[in-house]
């Protein structure tokens, strides 16, 4: 069974960088169907995707579109975990974060988060 | 990026009702739509793949339907446990994004 285990700060100060990291447990970052992924949920902007990392005979990576100047997420496969790393931070970044787990279904391009971390609530204050 | 624009916002049902939710993408997204369960303090839970396909344990009172840009989300017959917030997402392409989701509550 897949289990996600997310670790970090709760509070980081404006223009600071608000860093996670998920370590996985009954699966592989570097397993070649699988993806690891970062969203967000907050009442002012709901489920937000942030991006992802993949490996396919070399490492990928997707960014989402509002934090694509400011994200870094990053595989570590000696201690089987990934990370996110968010730049120059604003109380808009105040939310809860969550690391998971998307999947293709076998022979399509159907991409779905099948599991998730338990959340990490990131308040962005000084 | 794809939007997706799901009707009603929230929804009161009596267990034992027929519910139905619909998302609405901004662009023909064929099939690649899937729906969550989130209860309050928890993790989105996977409930439907594909537009239609069943996602394994869930139960079958849940069924998806849809294509192109219009979905539809069906729970046949509530259940209590089924009191949730939903919500679409779209898989056609990165970024994935989310509908606003709809809040199910008790009548």
């Amino acid at each position: 069974q897949v289990q996600l285990q997310q670790s970090g700060p709760g509070l980081v100060k404006p223009s600071q960088t608000l860093s996670l990291t998920c370590a996985i447990s009954g699966d592989s970052v570097s397993r070649d169907s699988a993806a690891w992924n970062w969203i967000r949920q907050s009442p002012s902007r709901g489920l937000e995707w942030l991006g992802r990392i993949y490996y396919r005979s070399k490492w990928y990576v997707d960014y989402g579109t509002s934090v694509k100047s400011r994200i870094t997420i990053n595989p570590d496969t000696s201690k089987n975990q990934f990370s996110l790393q968010l730049n120059s931070v604003t109380p808009e970044d105040t939310a809860v974060y969550y690391c998971l787990r998307g999947q293709w279904l076998v022979r399509t391009l159907q991409y779905y988060f099948d599991n998730w971390g338990q959340g990490t609530l990131v308040t962005v204050s000084s | 990026d794809i939007q997706l624009t799901q009707s009603p916002s929230s929804l009161s049902a009596s267990v034992g009702d027929r519910v139905t939710i619909t998302c609405r993408a901004s662009q023909s997204i064929s099939d690649y739509l899937n729906w969550y369960q989130q209860k309050p303090g928890k993790a989105p839970k996977l409930l439907i793949c594909a537009a239609s396909g069943l996602h394994s344990g869930v139960p079958s009172r849940f069924s998806g339907s849809g294509s192109g840009t219009d979905f539809t989300l069906t729970i046949s017959t509530l259940q209590p446990e089924d009191f949730a917030t939903y919500y679409c997402q779209q898989s056609y392409n990165a970024p994935y994004t989310f509908g606003q989701g709809t809040k199910l509550q008790i009548k």
